[in-house]
């Protein structure tokens, strides 16, 4: 059983296209976020939802938009790509009950998107 | 301001010898330590954590980490490298207040047969 699932696993497309990447948990988990690795393995967090209210937002272009359609689904929408957008994006999820902080993430596999 | 710093991006040890992860990391208050681990091409896999008491924290697959409040540092370690070991290995801290995990910039583990 996959964990954290996130689709397409690659993404290529053309600069000023609009993508999405979705991501599933099967958890249970109240908390879902995205980070951004990008071709040097650092890792940036972008966005985080809880019970779908949104907690985390970094400064991340506008042209990125999380979607957060129920606890278990968290979906990435990025307008007008541009090459700089070139990076792996992981989805991941954790439990924040009562804001126990402590409890560990939970990565999907990725979705490598390269945009040319 | 908050910091997490991996000061080696690659280690390099031979199979069978004790490997060491060094991690310190600037926060306030009591923080969470985490360790993640990165395969080719896969997401982070949870290591091991520290939440509170003692010191030495032991996780998978073989992995433990030493807790020092004083150094704030949070070192992975393992007695015996495998080759399999070999991966890129995030630390990651977080204030007990905060949503948000503070990422190292990872260290590439190299273990040679």
């Amino acid at each position: 059983d996959t964990a954290v699932s996130q689709t397409p696993k690659y993404l290529v497309t053309q600069m000023g296209n609009d993508k999405s990447i979705k991501c599933e948990q099967n958890l249970g988990h109240d908390t879902m976020y995205w980070y951004k690795q990008d071709s040097k393995k650092f890792l940036k967090i972008m966005f985080s939802y809880n019970n779908k209210e949104l907690i985390i937002n970094e400064t991340v272009p506008n042209r990125f938009s999380p979607k957060s359609p129920d606890k278990a689904h968290l979906n990435l929408h990025i307008n007008s790509l541009e090459l700089g957008d070139s990076a792996v994006y992981f989805c991941a999820s954790s439990q924040l009950t009562s804001g126990v902080t402590y409890n560990e993430q939970f990565f999907g596999p990725g979705t490598r998107l390269t945009v040319l | 301001a908050q910091s997490v710093a991996q000061p080696e991006d690659q280690v390099n040890v031979a199979e069978g010898n004790p490997l060491t992860v060094k991690c310190t990391y600037s926060v306030s208050g009591n923080p969470y330590l985490f360790w993640y681990v990165q395969y080719p091409n896969r997401g982070l896999q949870f290591l091991l954590k520290y939440i509170t008491g003692d010191n030495l924290v032991k996780g998978s697959y073989g992995f433990e980490a030493e807790f020092n409040k004083s150094q704030t540092s949070f070192h992975l370690k393992k007695p015996s490298a495998l080759v399999s070991d070999s991966a890129l290995y995030f630390c990651a801290v977080r204030e007990r207040s905060n949503y948000q995990l503070i990422w190292g910039a990872g260290t590439k583990l190299i273990i040679k047969p």
